[in-house]
């Protein structure tokens, strides 16, 4: 139950695309087609932006989009707006009611 | 809407015990699997715990198998964490999530709480 890999922080200026990804095993992310992304603003509960890998729940904006090759899964926000600021966490299924979530990513925004 | 209150956090020294609480509503509670996810100051999210719609299925982390125990009364639409030889690592604020929804599969956490604190300290 070793937690996913997560670049510590990424930053971008207003406008730009950023990519996080997200590393796990071939007994999480390699294996499950359920991974999801999360974003936390300060002192808040996570919010749930990209599930089985790359769909997006009804309210959050398509400049977030998610994918996965292999063992690492990738969240790329576009048109990155000062509202993104935030910290994001992906997560894998990993089998028998058992979930593992990455390390975490803070996201600047210049 | 789906609505989840956790309950029950506080001050405890090592070795302690604790049981938290998560009112659910806005939805039919037995029909889905719960988790509970953790996060230590400043740190990242640590899932903890998931029990299955019916109770009967469980699992834990590796950091508190064996001292914590999740579970579920149905008809209270309650989801309880008992927590055991606490210890200053399980430190931390304590989510309380739903497993899908209708339109999201089981494998995922659309709704969370607002979250429980939790300190342990001596």
């Amino acid at each position: 139950q070793s937690a996913l890999t997560q670049p510590a922080s990424v930053s971008g200026s207003p406008g730009q695309s950023i990519t996080i990804s997200c590393t796990g095993t071939s007994s999480d992310v390699g294996n499950y087609d359920f991974v999801s992304w999360y974003q936390q603003h300060p002192g808040k509960a996570p919010k749930l932006m990209i599930y089985e890998g790359s769909k997006r729940p009804s309210g959050v904006s398509n400049r977030f989009s998610g994918s996965k090759s292999g063992n690492t899964a990738s969240l790329t926000i576009s048109g990155l707006q000062a509202e993104d600021e935030a910290d994001y966490y992906c997560c894998s299924y990993a089998g028998e009611y058992t979930y593992v979530f990455g390390t975490g990513t803070k996201v600047t925004v210049l | 809407e789906v609505h989840l209150v956790e309950s029950g956090g506080g001050f405890l020294q090592p070795g302690e015990s604790l049981r938290l609480s998560c009112a659910a509503s806005g939805f039919t509670f037995s029909s889905h699997a719960m988790s509970w996810v953790r996060q230590a100051p400043g740190k990242g999210l640590e899932w903890v715990s998931t029990i299955s719609g019916s109770g009967f299925g469980t699992n834990y982390a590796d950091s508190v198998k064996g001292r914590f125990t999740i579970s579920r009364d149905n008809s209270k639409n309650t989801l309880y964490l008992e927590m055991n030889s606490l210890r200053a690592e399980d430190t931390a604020v304590y989510y309380c999530a739903k497993c899908g929804d209708d339109d999201y599969p089981d494998y995922t956490f659309p709704y969370w709480g607002q979250g429980t604190l939790v300190t342990v300290s001596s």
